[in-house]
């Protein structure tokens, strides 16, 4: 049985920096490859960025919503995965998604999401 | 980066019927790295098939996905009152991995 277990939420101020954490099993975290996508409110999904953490490798989307702010990074003593999203901006009040990939190194469909974590940033 | 468009916006259906969901990319995708996803209010989207055309695990065989190149579509049979949700698509063979902007399935 998968488990991404997410942190709560987040109120955050304009400029300020946030981390998620998506905690998972250690086969899990071993084996699989993590996405992170966010969704804003009434919107639709956006990926952010994505981690192997058994071979190190990340892999970000550089558009202009966050390039340079992202960083993905991955804990084997606590098999959890994080996404720091810095310099926070109203914009980024959005409900993020840590995904499980299918199995592919290449390229992985999401097969698992997390419940989710709502960032809210306000001044 | 692949810019993916679906159509229709909205597509108002009455259960039982057929319901067939469009998404065009801007530049051609391998067929192994294309997903559709279900999503329900409150909740986390759901993989419902990958690969164009292999539905995920669990998913009904009322779902079914097809499509190459630039176009795929995904047709769900006969709609179920669990149906009615917001459907995306997906590429993840060119980085960034980019979705759709969404297809609404509701009541008519």
């Amino acid at each position: 049985q998968v488990q991404l277990v997410q942190s709560g939420a987040e109120v955050k101020k304009p400029g300020s920096s946030v981390r998620v954490s998506c905690k998972t099993s250690e086969n899990t975290f071993n084996n699989y490859a993590f996405s992170w996508v966010r969704q804003a409110p009434g919107q639709g999904l956006e990926w952010m960025g994505r981690i192997i953490p058994v071979l190190g490798l990340t892999n970000y989307a550089q558009n202009l919503s966050f390039q340079d702010r992202v960083s993905i990074t991955a804990d084997k003593s606590t098999t959890t995965v994080y996404l720091e999203l810095r310099s926070l901006r109203s914009d980024d009040t959005a409900v993020y998604y840590c995904t499980k990939g299918d199995g592919s190194w290449v390229g992985d469909a999401l097969d698992f999401w997390g419940q989710g974590t709502m960032v809210i940033v306000s001044s | 980066e692949v810019v993916l468009t679906q159509s229709p916006g909205t597509l108002s259906l009455s259960p039982g019927e057929r319901a067939t969901l469009s998404c065009r990319a801007s530049q051609s995708v391998s067929s192994s790295y294309f997903a559709w996803y279900q999503q329900k209010p409150g909740q986390a989207p759901r993989l419902l098939i990958y690969g164009a055309s292999t539905r995920a695990t669990g998913i009904p065989d009322r779902f079914g996905g097809s499509g190459s190149g630039t176009d795929f579509t995904l047709t769900i049979s006969r709609l179920e009152p669990e149906d009615f949700a917001v459907y995306y698509c997906q590429q993840y063979g060119s980085s960034p991995w980019t979705f759709g902007q969404g297809t609404k399935v509701e009541i008519k």
